[in-house]
């Protein structure tokens, strides 16, 4: 089953708009991840956010983690129409076995239009 | 710097024919290697993983297999395709629960 369940399922919004993403899982987790996906193509990584953080920023992204809550949200502010995307959260478990590999599990995403 | 490579970017096949999708990392060495499937655009499942040369796990019984025939390549493969087998295909590699670095994807069709 997926760990990550993202919500909405899709957002549309108009450029300059700020596009707020929320994420939940249900096991404890050594980091959060978030990815983005143009159509068609491969992931990026955008940001990870580690279990002992509450809140991180990079550029126009905004990430805070609740772990009481086992939920995430992805905070894009001052939207632009090259945003439009599919975004994923992604856990990383907290423990893996006492392995080293990531086998990421990921959301069903949201998929974010902005318009021009 | 380090670079993925997936390929092919597309391909149709018949029912019942063979396949094999290549992956292969260059820029770093003993990478993790997965292969995900994501169907309609939505979440991605993972299929197979892998922490070493030879070293595969299965996340989910399926009509395919994966191979780890050098340190960098990851190869996806089935005997026979069904149709269920038709999505997109990912390959992706990371360094102890770090990010992800992924491919650009395989659309296969299965018709």
């Amino acid at each position: 089953s997926q760990q990550g369940e993202e919500d909405p399922q899709a957002l549309s919004i108009q450029e300059g708009e700020n596009a707020t993403m929320n994420c939940s899982y249900k096991t404890s987790i050594n980091n959060l991840q978030w990815y983005r996906q143009n159509s068609g193509r491969g992931l990026v990584h955008l940001i990870l956010i580690r279990s002992n953080e509450r809140e991180k920023h990079s550029g126009r992204l905004r990430v805070t983690l609740d772990t009481s809550k086992k939920s995430s949200s992805l905070l894009i502010t001052a939207s632009r129409a090259a945003d439009t995307a599919s975004y994923f959260c992604a856990t990383a478990l907290a423990n893996a076995g006492g392995t080293s590999y990531g086998k990421l599990t990921f959301g069903q995403g949201t998929i974010l239009t902005v318009h021009p | 710097s380090q670079t993925i490579h997936q390929w092919p970017a597309t391909l149709v096949q018949p029912v019942g024919s063979p396949l094999s999708l290549e992956c292969t990392v260059e820029g770093t060495s003993n990478p993790n290697l997965y292969w995900y499937r994501q169907a309609a655009g939505r979440g991605l499942q993972l299929l197979f993983y892998s922490v070493g040369i030879g070293q595969i796990s299965s996340e989910v019984p399926q009509n395919l297999s994966a191979s780890r025939p050098q340190d960098r390549q990851f190869i996806l493969s089935s005997k026979k395709l069904l149709l269920s087998d038709s999505g997109f295909y990912l390959c992706a590699w990371d360094r102890a629960i770090t990010e992800a670095f992924f491919g650009q994807g395989t659309r296969l069709t299965v018709v």
